[in-house]
């Protein structure tokens, strides 16, 4: 079975700097994606950002990029220039590419604060 | 409608009750999934339906959680004689079938047993 580890329970990011956010994951697969989601206070989860495996580049949306490294199955979302509205919960998943859609698996979540 | 849709917002209910929980996935996604968040927890897998297939409910905690969806589209999470540690989060989302695709999520629903 896969497993998604995030071992930072809480990070703390000035406006407008830079913070990273790490992900690893465990799987015998070799073809799959993974995702960060975003979960404001108000419960919506929002999707942030998808990587496929088969990629070598790294995604990037606007201010949020990760530094996915295969090998060491490390995922991390970086996010430049944080504003106030990215403070959330930052779930990392995984989901295998095996056959149709198959469930995603999360970690436990890093809580992001953003301060002034 | 536009997004997924869960009713009610929020259940408060009498340890020893059911209760049923609902999603209105999104018009045309074939996978649906239901996850339990505890306060200040990750997202614990339930359930997943894709499609026609045999549902996976490897994640379901105890024989008095079950869910069923109907026509392939409303689905159903039901718990019966609730307990105090069933107080959670309920999310319930959707996605189409390619595995890709993101899996958009309603708003949940909360519950509370007491």
């Amino acid at each position: 079975a896969q497993t998604v580890t995030q071992s930072q329970p809480e990070m703390s990011v000035q406006e407008a700097e830079t913070v990273t956010l790490s992900c690893t994951y465990d799987t015998s697969e070799s073809d799959y994606y993974l995702f960060w989601y975003k979960q404001p206070p108000s419960r919506q989860m929002i999707l942030v950002i998808r990587q496929e495996a088969y990629k070598q580049q790294n995604a990037t949306e606007n201010r949020f990029s990760v530094n996915f490294q295969k090998a060491a199955k490390s995922f991390s979302l970086k996010i430049s220039d944080s504003q106030l509205g990215d403070a959330a919960m930052y779930f990392c998943a995984y989901r295998s590419a095996i056959g149709t859609a198959s469930k995603l698996t999360f970690g436990t979540g890093t809580r992001l604060q953003v301060t002034l | 409608g536009a997004g997924v849709s869960q009713s009610p917002s929020n259940k408060v209910t009498e340890k020893g009750k059911d209760v049923e929980l609902r999603c209105d996935p999104i018009s045309g996604h074939t996978a649906l999934y239901w996850y339990r968040q505890s306060l200040g927890q990750g997202l614990e897998f339930l359930i997943y339906f894709q499609g026609n297939s045999a549902p996976d409910k490897s994640g379901l905690p105890s024989d008095r959680f079950s869910a069923e969806r109907t026509g392939g589209s409303v689905s159903t999470l039901t718990i019966q004689r609730t307990q105090q540690e069933d107080s959670a989060v309920y999310l319930c989302a959707s996605s189409q079938q390619t595995g890709k695709t993101e899996a958009f999520f309603g708003q949940g629903t909360r519950l509370t047993v007491v």
